[in-house]
């Protein structure tokens, strides 16, 4: 069974400039997750899906992130403009229901943002 | 707002010692536990999770404990071996998402 898959695995780009990150979860996980680790740091939620609906996107940085989770699926993070302190790994995780499931996690996107 | 606290930081150990590496939180209001390994430059493994009705949960050498009620748990690897070096990460599921402490990088010798 394949796992999360997330792409690109790193990216390098000057600040200002636009970034998407793609994210297809295990087959038939309903919840999908994006977190953001900085160095040396655990993971933090960005968003929570639930099926097509965010329903948790309190820590993320409406100014300039936004994400969306099509029919359900796969999703994708995006950020716009990208700023130097956005450099980090963007971690993409899914479970089959959000209640005491376990979370599986893709290999992360590294951004470096120049 | 809880908070997860992982000891030590940093752990080195010869190959083949015993050891444990410690996880504590401040609100026992959880889901449950999941305790991850996180290799450089990768994504994080699940290794053990342990639901808040559960006291441990083992797998080969690895065994989870977890003390809801006073906010611990503790990861015990045995025999350990040099592809055991990686950073694990200990996290609390409360309903929303993980949270996560800062992990505690091993590194087993030789």
């Amino acid at each position: 069974e394949a796992g999360v898959v997330q792409s690109p695995r790193y990216k390098i780009i000057e600040k200002k400039q636009p970034v998407a990150f793609w994210c297809n979860p295990i087959s038939g996980h309903n919840t999908l997750y994006w977190y953001l680790q900085n160095l040396g740091q655990g993971p933090e939620l960005l968003i929570r899906y639930e099926n097509e609906e965010a329903v948790d996107d309190s820590q993320l940085p409406k100014d300039r992130f936004s994400a969306e989770r099509l029919k359900g699926v796969d999703s994708t993070l995006k950020i716009q403009p990208a700023e130097l302190g956005d450099s980090a790994v963007y971690l993409c995780a899914s479970s089959l229901a959000a209640s005491s499931n376990e979370q599986f996690f893709g290999p992360g996107t590294r951004l470096t943002v120049l | 707002k809880q908070e997860v606290t992982q000891i030590p930081a940093a752990l080195s150990v010869p190959e083949g010692e015993n050891l444990v590496l410690n996880c504590s939180f401040t609100d026992s209001a959880i889901y449950n536990l999941q305790w991850f390994r996180q290799d450089p430059g990768k994504g994080l493994t699940s290794l053990l999770l342990i639901q808040s009705s559960q006291r441990e949960q083992t797998s080969g050498r690895l065994n989870a404990s977890l003390d809801k009620s006073s906010g611990r748990s503790t990861l015990y690897i045995a025999a350990s071996q040099p592809g055991d070096s990686a950073t694990y990460l200990c996290a609390v599921y409360a309903g929303t998402a993980l949270i996560f402490g800062k992990g505690t990088t091993l590194s087993v010798s030789s």
